[in-house]
């Protein structure tokens, strides 16, 4: 298994611009999660989906941000305006159930630097 | 919602010594406790995870414990080596799954 997948892996665009941050699940997993990590702030939850459907988004930024998951083997990260505070490593993980203890595998990040 | 307390922030040791990590979590309903461990540039690895019908759990070199009356649970890495110099992280999992994360714990082994 290629675990998941993430592209790109780093993104360097100007303020203003719109971002997409692909990323593929481990096949099989029904959870799919967007997590964004900062020095200042850690790792952050920012959104999750289960079975392609979003559960909760609580944790995206504003209304810039917005995520989908059209099938079960693909979903995006899309910042629309982005600006500089938005210059994080951008982490997709999936697991495989609902199982609440599942584990949650991590994709490889993309690095994202706005100008 | 959970929250997640993780000390100390950094740890320094010398190679062969133990170190250990603690986190505390607020939730009592939180049963599912992973540690990941991501190296500089890398992702979050899983290292070792407890369930909370088990106290303690260990896998070679590390070990967790958990203490679900007091809420809180530590890693444990003995015999430590230059390669677990890395940033920890200790992780609470609601009842939905959702993970919240402790800040992190750099630790530095040093030879």
């Amino acid at each position: 298994d290629a675990g998941v997948i993430q592209s790109p892996r780093h993104e360097v665009t100007e303020m203003g611009q719109e971002v997409t941050l692909r990323c593929k699940p481990i096949s099989g997993h029904d959870y799919l999660f967007w997590y964004r990590q900062t020095m200042m702030r850690g790792l952050e939850l920012l959104i999750y989906f289960n079975n392609n459907v979003p559960i909760d988004d609580s944790g995206m930024p504003e209304d810039r941000f917005s995520a989908k998951m059209p099938n079960a083997s693909f979903s995006t990260l899309k910042i629309q305006p982005s600006e500089p505070r938005d210059s994080a490593v951008y982490f997709c993980a999936s697991s495989l159930s609902r199982d609440n203890t599942d584990t949650q595998y991590f994709g490889p990040g993309t690095r994202l630097t706005v100008l | 919602g959970e929250n997640v307390e993780q000390h100390p922030s950094t740890l320094s040791v010398q190679e062969g010594d133990s170190a250990v990590i603690k986190c505390t979590y607020s939730d009592s309903a939180s049963n599912y406790f992973p540690w990941y461990k991501q190296e500089l540039g890398k992702r979050p690895q899983l290292i070792i995870d407890i369930r909370s019908n088990v106290g303690e759990k260990k896998d070679q070199r590390i070990a967790v414990t958990l203490n679900k009356t007091a809420k809180h649970f530590s890693l444990h890495i003995t015999e430590t080596q230059p390669e677990d110099s890395a940033v920890y992280f200790c992780a609470a999992s609601d009842s939905w799954g959702k993970l919240q994360f402790g800040a992190g714990t750099q630790v530095v082994v040093t030879p």
